[in-house]
């Protein structure tokens, strides 16, 4: 089983700031096929960006993906309001999908 | 747009059967294209992926729960199922059924169902 590691568990920043949320695997990520989810309090989570770098439908350009191999990151370049949520990484190259733990985005 | 239900008891007594019902409306469910899953959350705690099938019926199972779990599918009525057996309090969770493509991940997802397992 790749045992994914997100870190900063929570990360505290004001709107406008930039938030970079890191996502390590325990083995190489096969295709590189690592995605984010965004799930604010009371919702499902929504899928912000596959493949690692590749956004998902609708999902604004201050999102971005990066990295291979086994570390992966996502960025927000300027936190609007509405992008306080808690953001998972899932791994889907291998035939077990595994989560992170999360990070938590609040407010400063 | 796709959207997905799912269905079921939110309590369940511990060494019963869980039994879950996604319905899949805008979009037939006999699409190639694409996988229907699973996903778990229990409260506090991580994400878990629980399985998926295929249109034909192939189905893919997390190995920890691969021996208490069935996912079937009914292409005639648009819905897939998941049933859970000898339950215990470690499976009390928001259940999400699930859209997912190979080279995509979870593209869409249900809006959860709790389900408590209780006496």
């Amino acid at each position: 089983e790749i045992v994914l590691t997100q870190s900063p568990g929570t990360l505290s920043l004001s709107p406008g700031e930039r938030a970079t949320l890191s996502c390590r695997a325990s083995q190489r990520v096969a295709s590189n096929y690592l995605a984010w989810y965004q799930q604010k309090p009371g919702q499902s989570p929504r899928l912000l960006i596959y493949g690692a770098s590749t956004r998902a439908t609708g999902i604004p350009d201050r999102f971005s993906g990066s990295g291979s191999g086994a570390d992966f990151t996502l960025t927000i370049s300027r936190l609007e309001p509405e992008d306080f949520a808690v953001y998972y990484c899932q791994q889907y190259g291998d035939s077990l999908k595994t989560f992170g733990g999360g990070t938590k985005v609040e407010i400063k | 747009q796709l959207q997905l239900q799912e269905s079921g008891p939110g309590l369940v007594k511990p060494s019963e059967t869980l039994s879950l019902t996604c319905t899949v409306s805008g979009g037939s469910i006999r699409s190639s294209s694409h996988y229907w899953g699973w996903i778990r959350q229990p409260p506090g705690k991580r994400l878990e992926w629980i399985g998926i099938i295929y249109y034909t019926g192939s189905t893919f199972y997390n190995p920890s729960l691969k021996s208490r779990l069935a996912i079937s599918i009914d292409t005639s009525d648009n819905q897939f199922s998941l049933k859970l057996t000898s339950v215990t309090a470690a499976d009390s969770a928001l259940y999400y059924c699930t859209r997912e493509f190979t080279t995509s991940g979870v593209v869409d997802w249900g809006p959860g169902t709790l389900v408590t397992v209780s006496s």
